[in-house]
């Protein structure tokens, strides 16, 4: 099916532990973005891709990695997770940067 | 510090009324300021503003953006239930998007 994907849906973790999220979009949009929505904070850009092996940091890229070395693409990684990073992490993709759709969203618990 | 602000936090109206949300900004030069609604899962797209004083819309919702007085509304009129959401606004400044904290909206039957 047509669309964005995310997965898993739901992660629980423990402190030091790495995670990667993945997301997947069948449109082949070049853009795709990340983002994580925390309760007084909205939702905050973490990376964003142009392109594929083309990614720039967003406003709180630390602690993340990510890459892009398929179009359709774009995992997120947390190399050692910490409590802070437990969020809803939100994957979009867009043919421009202003047309995103958004993905189902991922709820991660670091423990 | 908060580059957009989004107000009220939360409102509460019944079925018919009108009400229009604000969205103020402090960054001066962007490409862009969108809408999005999001109810239970993720945000959904509704407008793009670009230009000052051009009005969008899309049957019951529309958009205006004053890029001299820094603020954007959403206005929303002959709400219905459906309409109950977190309505996001945000700024596009071309290599960051930055998102309000969302004005929850309630419509009661």
């Amino acid at each position: 099916d047509a669309g964005i994907t995310q997965s898993p849906r739901y992660k629980i973790t423990e402190t030091g532990r790495q995670v990667t999220l993945m997301c997947h979009q069948t449109w082949s949009h070049s853009y795709m973005f990340w983002y994580r929505q925390d309760l007084g904070h909205g939702l905050r850009l973490i990376y964003y891709s142009a392109a594929a092996d083309i990614t720039d940091k967003g406003e709180v890229p630390d602690g993340y990695v990510v890459s892009r070395s398929k179009t359709e693409n774009f995992p997120l990684t947390l190399e050692s997770a910490t409590r802070s990073q437990t969020s809803v992490y939100f994957c979009a993709s867009g043919s421009a940067q202003e047309t995103q759709y958004f993905g189902p969203g991922t709820r991660l618990l670091v423990l | 510090e908060d580059k957009v602000v989004q107000s009220p936090l939360s409102l509460v109206v019944h079925e018919g009324d009108t009400v229009t949300l604000n969205c103020s900004y402090e960054v001066t030069n962007f490409r862009s300021l969108l809408w999005y609604k999001q109810e239970k899962k993720a945000p959904t797209f509704l407008f793009m503003l670009t230009s000052s004083g051009i009005e969008k819309k899309s049957g019951r919702l529309s958009s205006i953006l004053d890029k001299k007085e820094l603020f954007s509304i959403l206005n929303i009129t002959a709400t219905q239930t459906g309409d109950s959401a977190i309505y996001l606004c945000a700024l596009n400044t071309g290599n960051q998007f930055y998102f309000g904290t969302g004005t929850s909206l309630t419509v009661i039957p």
